[in-house]
């Protein structure tokens, strides 16, 4: 069975773009979460989508913004792009959402704002 | 706020020696998680043990909880120059939102 898979790995952008990441989860997953990793704040919830709908979201600003497709994939939209969020992005995918299930993590996208 | 506090933050032992690692949580979990973490790579889960449970094994690793410390230990035993990575315990509150709160790891160097 194929990964959980990111795109794109490596992204650099400058202050005020915007970015769209994409996660596919491994097959038959129907959840999929989304973490922020930054040397300073550590792993960081973002949000989690579970039949094209957001369960739960963490404490980020409207300006991070994601959806979940009906085949479970799924993207994250960041606007305006400061340069604090730089960071490793990482989706996860699980067969349901909640914690009683592992997570199974992708490689992460690597955002550098500059 | 880190819902875990991994205990060290870093960790160097000489191959075959045991490594363990604390972790200390604030509120009464549904239950916690153990990840690795190879440098600047995704995250992969080790073992998940539940409120109710004290003690689980998985090859040469074994986690303990104690819910009235608010604490969990994962040891590993006879490690390998492989076994260096970051090490992070995740945990999902009771009555809360079940999302997983990660703390902000070990990292383990073992040296061959």
């Amino acid at each position: 069975k194929a990964g959980v898979t990111q795109t794109p790995r490596y992204l650099i952008k400058t202050r005020g773009q915007q970015v769209t990441l994409s996660c596919s989860p491994i097959s038959g997953h129907r959840s999929v979460s989304w973490y922020q990793q930054t040397p300073g704040q550590g792993l960081q919830f973002l949000f989690e989508y579970f039949s094209e709908t957001q369960r739960n979201k963490g404490n980020f600003p409207g300006r991070f913004s994601g959806r979940q497709f009906s085949n479970s994939r799924s993207e994250m939209n960041v606007s305006t792009l400061e340069l604090g969020d730089s960071a490793l992005y990482l989706c996860a995918s699980s067969l349901d959402p909640g914690s009683a299930y592992e997570q199974y993590f992708g490689p992460g996208t690597r955002l550098t704002v500059t | 706020s880190q819902q875990g506090e991994e205990d060290p933050q870093a960790l160097s032992i000489q191959e075959g020696e045991n490594a363990t690692m604390n972790c200390s949580y604030k509120t009464s979990i549904n239950n916690l998680q153990w990840y690795r973490q190879n440098s600047g790579r995704g995250l992969v889960h080790l073992i998940l043990i539940r409120s109710n449970e004290r003690e689980k094994h998985s090859g040469r690793l074994r986690v303990t909880l104690d819910t009235s410390k608010k604490s969990s230990s994962l040891l590993i035993t006879a490690s390998r120059a492989a076994d260096t990575a970051s090490y992070f315990c995740a945990t999902s509150s009771q009555g809360g939102s079940e999302k997983l709160v990660f703390g902000k790891g070990t990292k383990l160097t073992v040296n061959p």
